[in-house]
């Protein structure tokens, strides 16, 4: 079992829609879970960070975290063609950080 | 807003050959990360390097990979003899804790192409 599955995508839908991008994990170590957004030919830019269970906002933005099923997900409200882009998953429980494939989202005017 | 910043942003090499990868990192960060992004997959863990030393290295980081921080600002990363295999997107990253504690901020990585 892979420590970090994520479905690759791509995710096409339209603008104004709202996006459910998930990641689940095999490692009960992990704490701390991440998600990031890569533009093409660019690095991976941070979105959200989140600690243990739990909800977190931030504007369009939601980040939640189930421990229990080892589920995390990311949910955009709203969504732009300019949120067109690769958002990585990724998680650590002390050092280094573990990412998902990455879900390519595609948001159509 | 303070950035990681990389160059060169494509390195073209012949197989055998020796790079040398070269980072700045975020001025008052202390933890230094290496990844690397090979084509179609996902960001890989190379290393972590805190206090003049790695902390941490991947089964990837063999003998063939150092790691320098050569004077205060500058993070490098070396592969001493290129294989074709190493051509890959790699990203350097910076905390100002540990990654527990504080998320990495990336740069926008150095394109490496081995032939």
């Amino acid at each position: 079992q892979k420590e970090v599955e994520q479905d690759p995508g791509p995710l096409s839908v339209p603008e104004g829609a709202i996006v459910s991008l998930n990641c689940t994990y095999s490692n009960s170590a992990f704490q701390y879970f991440m998600w990031y957004r890569q533009y093409s030919r660019k690095g991976p830019e941070l979105l959200m960070y989140t600690y243990s269970s739990g909800n977190k906002e931030d504007g369009r933005f939601t980040a939640q975290v189930d421990k229990s099923s080892k589920y995390i997900s990311l949910f955009i409200r709203d969504s732009q063609p300019s949120d067109s882009a690769t958002y990585l998953c990724a998680m650590t429980g002390f050092q280094k950080l573990v990412f998902g494939t990455g879900t390519r989202l595609l948001v159509s005017p | 807003e303070p950035e990681v910043t990389q160059t060169p942003s494509h390195q073209v090499t012949q197989m055998g050959q020796e790079v040398i990868l070269r980072c700045v990192p975020i001025s008052n960060h202390l933890y230094f990360y290496w990844y690397r992004q090979i084509l179609g997959q996902k960001v890989e863990f190379l290393v972590s390097f805190y206090n003049n030393e790695i902390s941490e290295k991947s089964e990837i980081f063999d003998d063939q990979f150092s790691v320098e921080r050569p004077d205060g600002s500058n993070f490098t990363l070396k592969i001493r003899s290129t294989k074709l295999e190493d051509s890959a997107m790699y990203f350097c990253a910076s905390s100002d804790r540990e990654v527990r504690n504080s998320p990495l901020h990336f740069g926008n990585g150095t394109r490496l192409t081995v032939t």
